[in-house]
């Protein structure tokens, strides 16, 4: 089962920040959050990926709470292309020596011109 | 290639034929990785690879799905007897190392429809 649970839903003006929550409270101290986005018909894309530190890269900011119970996606500047579903995940050891991502269900962010 | 390339992109095959789903992954790409889509859902886990040997098979629904990757690079995941449910899109995913601090790259995925 997935280990966070995000809102199912939510919209963006065209231009603004695109903030989108993750809970994820049952985190262990070596796993790691992940931030996927899945665009109609294509596969998961990765985005951004954090242990603990915030992190920023190209494509957005991952802010993670001190206590690791929860993190936000901050996408500065959203376009319609950013249109999509977006996964966090928090890999889990599989004990097979691979760390393994089981998605959810995602929120699906509408981007509104 | 440049990206992780799966083929067919569409498949539409009886129930009880035998298909068979291919994945080239990124060149280099040690850890090799197939999930399954269903219609509203986020991917599920079937099968992760280290080089040629399959380290974790625990997503596997039955018997009746297998997956080579007899090289280390190119992977088959084959699907004996389809059913029905078995329709959904088939993604595979390579990632440089097993390690938590690699993320995956996905191909655009097989789209399996069982009549």
């Amino acid at each position: 089962d997935a280990k966070t649970t995000q809102p199912t839903s939510m919209d963006c003006a065209e231009g603004r920040a695109a903030n989108l929550p993750c809970n994820h409270s049952t985190i262990s101290g070596n796993e790691y959050v992940y931030w996927y986005r899945q665009i109609h018909s294509q596969g998961p894309q990765y985005i951004i990926h954090g242990l603990k530190n915030n992190e920023t890269n190209e494509m957005a900011s991952l802010i993670i709470t001190e206590d690791r119970k929860s993190s936000t996606l901050i996408l500065p500047h959203a376009t319609l292309r950013d249109t999509a579903v977006y996964y966090c995940i928090v890999s889990s050891y599989s004990g097979a020596g691979s760390y393994q991502l089981t998605f959810g269900k995602g929120t699906k962010l509408s981007v509104i011109p | 290639g440049a990206g992780v390339s799966q083929t067919p992109s569409n498949k539409v095959t009886e129930k009880g034929k035998y298909v068979e789903l291919r994945c080239d992954p990124i060149s280099g790409h040690t850890a090799l990785y197939w999930y399954r889509q269903s219609l509203g859902q986020g991917p599920e886990f079937l099968i992760y690879f280290q080089g040629t040997g399959a380290a974790d098979d625990s997503g596997l629904p039955n018997d009746r799905f297998f997956a080579v990757r007899p090289e280390g690079s190119v992977s088959t995941l084959k699907i004996q007897r389809t059913e029905r449910g078995d329709s959904a899109v088939y993604l595979c995913a390579s990632s440089l190392n097993r390690g938590a601090n690699y993320g995956y790259t996905f191909g655009s995925g097989t789209r399996l429809t069982v009549v």
